[in-house]
């Protein structure tokens, strides 16, 4: 079973700072996921990841496939980036996705 | 387009009871997971359909089961409710698989078991 961990737990920022989510995984994958949940419930896809690195706007994703860790970065960060960031994982034997705890991340202006 | 259409969005049930909830993909899409999120536990995965099978499923007591239709929209049931089972129910789809295409998710049904 993939054990997946995200630090930290809780990050409270100010605005403008960069900010960095790590995740780490226990057992080799096909993707890994990056999702946004917002207060409310509504959970979205911000990367999918199977090597490298992706960018969208000030977000950007990298993974380290020897290392089994990713990190999630945020540039300018903004109080609308509040929100819980989730790590998930996808093949490596498991069925469906495995998820992190999440990082409750809040940008205070 | 219209995106992953989860209903009802609140529901209220009594220990016992029975509950169905729905799920309509993205108009294209074959693939359809659920996942249930609680404070304790977080997300985790209860099964997955494409093309009207049952292709994963985690790891989940019986009670917990669901089905897909030929128009690719889908419903999980939940027998003989527990007050644990108050949970965020979402549902995601997918093109085709979960390992090549990416998810989009519905807003979720939140489950509160009294």
């Amino acid at each position: 079973k993939n054990e997946v961990e995200q630090s930290p737990q809780n990050l409270t920022a100010q605005e403008g700072e960069f900010i960095t989510i790590n995740c780490s995984y226990s057992v080799g994958i096909s993707a890994l996921h990056w999702l946004q949940q917002h207060p409310g419930g509504g959970i979205v896809s911000l990367f999918m990841l199977s090597s490298g690195k992706k960018k969208h706007g000030r977000l950007i994703a990298t993974i380290n496939i020897q290392e089994k860790h990713s990190s999630l970065h945020i540039t300018a960060s903004h109080p609308r980036d509040s929100a819980v960031y989730i790590c998930a994982v996808s093949g490596g034997g498991a069925d469906g996705l495995t998820f992190g705890k999440g990082t409750h991340l809040i940008i205070q202006p | 387009k219209a995106g992953v259409t989860q209903t009802p969005r609140y529901l209220i049930k009594t220990r016992g009871q029975q509950v169905t909830l729905s799920c309509s993909p993205i108009s294209g899409h074959r693939s359809v997971s659920w996942y249930q999120q609680t404070p304790g536990q977080g997300l985790q995965f209860l099964f997955e359909y494409f093309s009207e099978t049952q292709r994963n499923k985690g790891n989940f007591p019986g009670r917990f089961s669901g089905r897909q239709f030929s128009n690719s929209r889908s419903e999980m049931n939940v027998s003989t409710l527990e007050l644990g089972d108050s949970a965020l129910y979402l549902c995601a789809s997918s093109l085709a698989g979960t390992t090549i295409y990416g998810y989009t998710f519905g807003s979720g049904t939140r489950l509160t078991v009294v």
